[in-house]
Parts: C-alpha cells; structure tokens; sequence
C-alpha cells in the first residue's frame, strides 16, 4: 500500500530564511512524486514532480525536492522564503503511472515579516 | 487556456436536496477524479473515470454518485446530501499516464445544513 506522510502541520520562517518542509513515502512500487501548493481560497497548482529521472527535481518558484529513496524521504526546500509563499503544501505520491494520488494531510506554511 | 472548471464555487443546501457539481476540461484529458479535502485530513479520493463510461470508486464514495458521458464533463452528484458531506470539493484531470502531474479545478465549497 502506498502513503505519504508530512512531519510537520505548520512551519513558520522568517522572510529570506530557508524552507525546509518534509515528507515521508511508502511505496511497494516505483512512485511517482509531486508537491503541490495551495493558497488561501484557491486551487492546487502543481510545484513539481518526481518520476524516476534526475533525483533532484526542480519546480516553480523557486522550489526544489530531492528523492531520496534509501530514506523514502522527498523534502521541499526554497533557499529564501518569500512572503507569497505562504500557504498550505501537499506532499503526493502516485504508483508510477497510476491513475490515482494519495495525498499527504498537509503543511501549512506561514512566512513572518 | 487549459483548464478544470468547476461549477458552482459556493453551495449551501439542505439536508436531502439532490445537487450537483458540475466539471468540465478542456485538455482532451482521458483521466478524471473527484476528492474532497477536509482539515487535517489532505485530499480522499471520491471516485475517478478513465474514460467515456469507465468510473470507479475511490476511497470515500459513499454518498456520491458520477456520471462520464463525454469526455469533457465528469459531474458529482450527491443525491440526498448530509451534513457530514459539507466539505470542499476538487475536480482533477490528467492524461492517462499521470506522469505530467494533474490539473485541478478551483474547488467547490458546500455546506450542508
């Protein structure tokens, strides 16, 4: 069975400060990977995927992930928060080219001045 | 502009007034899906459709009916509503391989009284 795990239900940071938000997979299969974002009254919009290529992926907004498989871990990390990256983030895992997501319960993430 | 478009943003109903929610996509897209998001718990999948007349039950669809008839359009239609459906609802399409990530709608938020 797959699952996905996020460590943290909030994280704060200062503005210009790293981002660090961690997930935690299980797979019995090759997974395939993604972060979304979601901000206040909005949608989902995609941040960026994992699909067995390069281990480092990068995505929108300046964010990127690393798969690491020995540690079943897909991190989300961001050099320097800015203040519009405040919002909730979905960590999701799909089997290979499954059809379906399991979504991760999420971390809200709040950016201070 | 490629596109999930859901339909109403915002519903209030009574307890056992059929609705419902409407999708539509413009991406030519053969995967759709439902989920619900309620706090703490991420996105469960309600049902999905792999296309024109292929639906299936997702984790939670007790309550919830679909329909695929064209391609396009993948409508949620909960026919004797309850409070414990008051929830916001995502539609969400993709190509069949998943592997490009999935486009979401904007969500709909209803509220059963």
């Amino acid at each position: 069975a797959q699952s996905v795990t996020q460590l943290d239900s909030h994280v704060s940071v200062s503005e210009g400060t790293p981002v660090l938000l961690r997930c935690n997979y299980s797979s019995s299969y090759s997974p395939s990977l993604f972060w979304y974002v979601q901000h206040p009254n909005k949608g989902l919009q995609l941040l960026l995927k994992y699909t067995s290529a390069a281990t480092l992926v990068k995505g929108i907004n300046g964010f990127e992930a690393e798969f690491k498989k020995s540690e079943t871990s897909f991190h989300l990390t961001k050099p320097s928060a800015h203040m519009s990256d405040a919002a909730e983030y979905f960590c999701v895992v799909s089997r290979g080219s499954s059809y379906k997501l399991i979504f991760g319960s999420g971390t809200r993430l709040l950016v201070r001045p | 502009e490629a596109q999930v478009t859901q339909n109403p943003r915002y519903l209030i109903t009574v307890t056992g007034k059929k609705l419902t929610v409407t999708c539509s996509q413009n991406m030519n897209h053969e995967y759709m899906s439902w989920y619900r998001q309620d706090p703490g718990l991420g996105l469960r999948q309600i049902y999905y459709s792999m296309n024109v007349e292929v639906t299936d039950k997702g984790d939670v669809p007790e309550g919830y009916k679909v329909s695929r008839k064209e391609k396009r359009n993948f409508p949620l239609i909960l026919e004797s509503p309850s409070p414990n459906q008051t929830s916001l609802y995502f539609c969400a399409s993709s190509s069949v391989t998943g592997g490009y990530g999935y486009t979401f709608g904007s969500g709909t938020r209803l509220t059963v009284v």
